[in-house]
C-alpha cells in the first residue's frame, strides 16, 4: 500500500497566487488531517475532516479551504499566497476506531512564497 | 499557549548509551500521548503511545513514562542507536476531543554518535 500521498513535494509560489496542494490516502481511513510545520515548531492543525462532506478547523486555518468530496482525497487550497505561508505541509490520515488510534503522515509538501 | 512542550531543541549522546527525551503538558484533559518520529525530507512515523491510565508503556528498546502529578512524559531508548538520529515530537489528545486531534511539541533533534 502507498499510504498516504502528496503532491507536489516542493513549490514556489509568488504573493497572491493560489495552489491546491493534494493528499490522497489508500488504507479507507475516515480521518483526515493538515498540519503546517515552520523551522524550530511542533506541527499545527490547519483543518481536518471525519468523514467525506465534513471538515471543520483546525488551531491555524486563515489563509486556507479544504473539501473532503471522497474518503480518499483532502485537498488543501491557499487562494492567495503570503509569505506567512512558507512552510512544510503535512498531511495525515488515522481510522475511525479509537482515540488510541495513530496518525499515518505523508511525506510533505515544501512551500515557499515569494 | 503552547500546552505541549519540548523544551530541549537538541540532545547528542554516544551510541549504546541511553537517550532520554522530554516532554510537558499543561492541560489536564489530555489522557492519550504519543511520540513520533521525523528522519530529514519525510514525514512523522508513529513510534510508541500510551494511556493516562499507565505510567510506563514498553516497545522493544523504547520506553515511554508517564508522570501525571507533575504533567511529564518522557521517551527513554536503550541502547541508542545512530539510525536513532532524528527529530522526536511528543504530541497530545485529549478527552472528548472530537477529530481524534493532536496537540504537538516543538520537537527535539536526537543525534546518537558512533
Amino acid at each position: 500500500n502507498a499510504g498516504v500521498t502528496q503532491t507536489p513535494k516542493f513549490r514556489i509560489l509568488k504573493i497572491g497566487q493560489s495552489m491546491t496542494l493534494q493528499c490522497t490516502q489508500d488504507m479507507n481511513h475516515n480521518y483526515m488531517y493538515w498540519y503546517r510545520q515552520d523551522p524550530g515548531m511542533g506541527l499545527k492543525l490547519i483543518y481536518y475532516s471525519v468523514g467525506a462532506g465534513i471538515t471543520d478547523k483546525g488551531e491555524v486555518p486563515n489563509g486556507y479551504n479544504v473539501s473532503r468530496s471522497t474518503t480518499e482525497d483532502f485537498p488543501l487550497r491557499l487562494e492567495l499566497a503570503a509569505p506567512s505561508q512558507t512552510s512544510v505541509y503535512f498531511c495525515a490520515s488515522s481510522s475511525a476506531r479509537g482515540r488510541g488510534e495513530t496518525q499515518y503522515f505523508g511525506p510533505g509538501t515544501r512551500l515557499l512564497v515569494l | 499557549d503552547q500546552q505541549v512542550k519540548q523544551n530541549s531543541p537538541s540532545l547528542s549522546v554516544q551510541e549504546g548509551r541511553i537517550s532520554i527525551l522530554n516532554c510537558d503538558y499543561t492541560n489536564s484533559m489530555f489522557d492519550y500521548f504519543l511520540w513520533y518520529k521525523k528522519y530529514p525530507a519525510e514525514g512523522p512515523t508513529f513510534l510508541i503511545s500510551i494511556s493516562s491510565i499507565k505510567d510506563k508503556n514498553e516497545d522493544g528498546r523504547f520506553t515511554v513514562f508517564l508522570n501525571k502529578s507533575a504533567k511529564h512524559l518522557s521517551l527513554h531508548i536503550v541502547p541508542s542507536q545512530p539510525g536513532d538520529s532524528a527529530v522526536y515530537f511528543c504530541a497530545a489528545r485529549g478527552d472528548g476531543n472530537q477529530g481524534g486531534k493532536l496537540i504537538f511539541g516543538q520537537g527535539t533533534e536526537l543525534s546518537v554518535k558512533p
